[in-house]
């Protein structure tokens, strides 16, 4: 079936340094990958997508890439903050008549002062 | 414009029991997804409705099901409880196209002893 595949598990980097988390997907057909932040206590919250028909797409200190050729695509965070510390998922959307998004396990981002 | 609500937040019951969560999505969003979130397995996908119609499922057994009223607002129920319900039920809306743009409620942690 569908799956998507999420590395690092955990990130640990300092304040004001990138983090970069990767995500390679499996269905050739998923055209719709986005992006959640989770705070403890918190449901996911969506803070960046793309779609196929684009390559890379910027939020300002967020930013996407997708690589369909590879099948992968990456969430890059710059000049990080404290408030940026939480779990982030990657998603990829399946093909079929009516869409499901497959979910990567996650990533645990720690931003150290 | 309010988010998406779930209610109730925790809950607590005992196996074989059934229980009832219930999720109101954002305003004039007509489609609702429900997520089981746990530490094992991650994000998986339970079930979608759109217009009061269930478009599409995931992997989980008849047990678990749902219903969208006309209002757009969603109830899923687990019947015969078991100890691996235990979970984060987490209800997303979005304004109609699937996958795109899901925005998450703060979810119902169901806990079954």
């Amino acid at each position: 079936g569908e799956n998507v595949e999420q590395h690092p598990s955990t990130l640990s980097v300092q304040e004001g340094d990138s983090a970069v988390i990767k995500c390679t997907y499996s269905d050739s057909a998923s055209n719709y990958f986005p992006w959640y932040k989770q705070e403890l206590g918190k449901g996911p919250q969506l803070i960046i997508d793309i779609r196929s028909n684009v390559g890379e797409k910027k939020d300002q200190r967020i930013a996407v890439t997708l690589n369909k050729t590879a099948k992968h695509f990456s969430l890059h965070i710059t000049e990080t903050q404290p408030e940026d510390s939480a779990v982030y998922f990657c998603a990829a959307s399946t093909q079929g008549g009516a869409q499901k998004l497959v979910f990567g396990q996650g990533t645990r981002l720690t931003i150290n002062p | 414009k309010a988010g998406v609500t779930q209610t109730p937040r925790y809950l607590i019951k005992t196996r074989g029991q059934q229980v009832t969560l219930s999720c109101s999505p954002i305003s004039g969003h007509r489609s609702v997804s429900w997520y089981q979130q746990t530490p094992g397995q991650g994000l998986q996908f339970l079930f979608e409705y759109f217009s009061e119609t269930q478009r599409n499922k995931g992997n989980f057994p008849g047990r678990f099901s749902g219903r969208q009223f006309s209002n757009s607002r969603s109830e899923m129920n687990v019947s015969t409880l078991e100890l691996g319900d235990s979970a984060l039920y987490l209800c997303a809306s979005s304004l109609g196209g699937m996958a795109y743009e899901q925005y998450f409620g703060p979810g119902t942690r169901l806990t079954v002893t």
